[in-house]
């Protein structure tokens, strides 16, 4: 399968505390995504990080990318009750349109 | 941005049954995709569906199980056909925001629950 994986697969913290979440991935990739999903709901895009990109930031979300391990983390720092949610990586398939998506990470922060 | 909404945002069906799922996009798009998320699970992708064409299924996915249409640029339906248990799942289409292989919008999704 080229499915990546994730770990942990489920994390609880306290408010405040930062949540790191790791994803593998097998192939050869021109960029990683993050996405967020509440409760079974739809898909929320959160980051792109490019393949010749090692950290990206947007708000308190932290990416790197290290394409020589084929791995990428999602640092959600600060955290907020309102994080809680299940956390994907999806990359391109090669050449195609497609996403592959990770296996996830639940994410629970306790007020 | 696009707006994409799913049609019905959930159902209960008995075995053997016939369901079929709308998904409508506020612009027009090139690329619509449907993925099966069963429970506790990640996405899978189900099929690509262009406008016009044939839709590209993906491995262990069938065009007799799951048929999909895509009458024009901002819609498309997929159907869950003769339903058993298994296909629980939520069931969500998703639309490319620009180049090929980026971001993706979801729909909000369609659990349905076969029983």
């Amino acid at each position: 399968s080229q499915q990546g994986e994730e770990d942990p697969q489920a994390l609880s913290i306290q408010e405040g505390e930062n949540a790191t979440m790791n994803c593998s991935y097998k192939t050869s990739i021109n960029n990683l995504q993050w996405y967020r999903q509440n409760s079974g709901r739809g898909l929320v895009h959160l980051i792109l990080i490019r393949s010749n990109e090692r950290e990206k930031h947007s708000g308190r979300l932290r990416v790197t990318l290290d394409t020589s391990k084929k791995s990428s983390s999602l640092l959600i720092t600060a955290s907020r009750a309102a994080d809680t949610a299940s956390y994907f990586c999806a990359t391109p398939g090669w050449n195609t349109d497609k996403l592959i998506f990770g296996t996830g990470t639940r994410l629970q922060v306790f007020p | 941005s696009a707006v994409i909404s799913q049609k019905p945002s959930r159902d209960i069906c008995q075995r053997g049954t016939s369901l079929t799922i709308q998904c409508q996009v506020d612009s027009q798009v090139t690329m619509m995709f449907w993925y099966r998320q069963q429970p506790g699970q990640s996405l899978t992708l189900i099929a690509t569906a262009n406008q016009g064409s044939e839709a590209t299924y993906e491995s262990g996915f069938v065009i007799d199980k799951f048929p999909i249409s895509r009458p024009n640029l901002t819609f498309s339906t997929l159907t869950v056909s003769n339903m058993s248990p298994e296909d629980s799942s939520i069931y969500l289409c998703s639309v490319e925001r620009g180049l090929a292989g980026g971001e993706q919008y979801f729909g909000p999704g369609t659990r349905l629950t076969v029983t």
